[in-house]
């Protein structure tokens, strides 16, 4: 079954860019999207389909995939977006979902 | 817009049936496009699919729980449901419901969630 990977943990300094990334073989050629999750609640979704922001996710969440690896950049980091954060595709071969394990991102 | 609540036990035994109901309003259960999906999350471990099932009972589960896993859809209701038997406690965890927007082109995500029950299974 296809496989994604995160790394287990980012830290950032507040205002600063963090980075997550999701590997997968030829991710690129799938849909990639991110999820959101702090403490104690519900998965947001913050990128869909690769680059694309649903309403009310602010512009400083971006994401793009290429190759083997798709990237969710937060800029101007804030305390606020301290969370776990999972990509997930669609695996095409089984006709199912798949999370990567799910990155924790910590505001120092 | 659309709102999904779980609801159940949140202290099953081992080795019996963990159970929930998803009660879905602001939206038409029957509507196409969409398969309505559990999925839960272990402590400090990523999110884990569990299965989903389409308003006209279509489904499909996690190659590792499909054995175990039984999801049901009553549209008169507007709910869906999960029965997860045999559990043990590698199966506590926070079940979420979760809409799934299926895409032409495999673009498929979860855009709106529950907001999660806890499930600890007791010895």
């Amino acid at each position: 079954s296809y496989v994604l990977t995160q790394p287990p943990s980012v830290s950032v300094a507040p205002g600063q860019t963090a980075r997550i990334t999701c590997g997968g073989d030829n991710i690129g050629s799938k849909s990639v999207h991110w999820y959101q999750q702090r403490p104690g609640q519900a998965p947001v979704v913050v990128v869909n389909n690769d680059d694309d922001r649903p309403s009310g996710i602010p512009e400083r969440f971006s994401g793009s995939n290429s190759g083997n690896t798709a990237t969710l950049t937060i800029s101007r980091v804030e305390a606020g977006d301290e969370a776990d954060y999972s990509c997930q595709v669609w695996d095409t071969t089984q006709n199912h979902p798949v999370f990567g394990g799910g990155t924790k991102l910590t505001v120092l | 817009q659309v709102q999904l609540q779980e609801s159940g036990p949140g202290l099953v035994k081992a080795s019996q049936t963990l159970s929930l109901t998803c009660t879905v309003s602001g939206d038409s259960i029957t509507r196409g496009g969409i398969y309505w999906s559990w999925i839960r999350h272990h402590p400090g471990k990523g999110l884990d699919w569990i299965g989903f099932i389409s308003h006209r009972g279509t489904t499909s589960y996690n190659p590792s729980l499909e054995s175990l896993v039984n999801i049901s859809v009553d549209t008169s209701k507007s709910q869906f449901s999960l029965k997860l038997r045999s559990v043990t406690a590698a199966d506590t965890a926070v079940y979420y419901c979760a809409r799934l927007v299926v895409v032409a082109g495999a673009h498929n995500w979860f855009d709106s969630w529950g907001q999660g029950i806890l499930v600890t299974v007791s010895s």
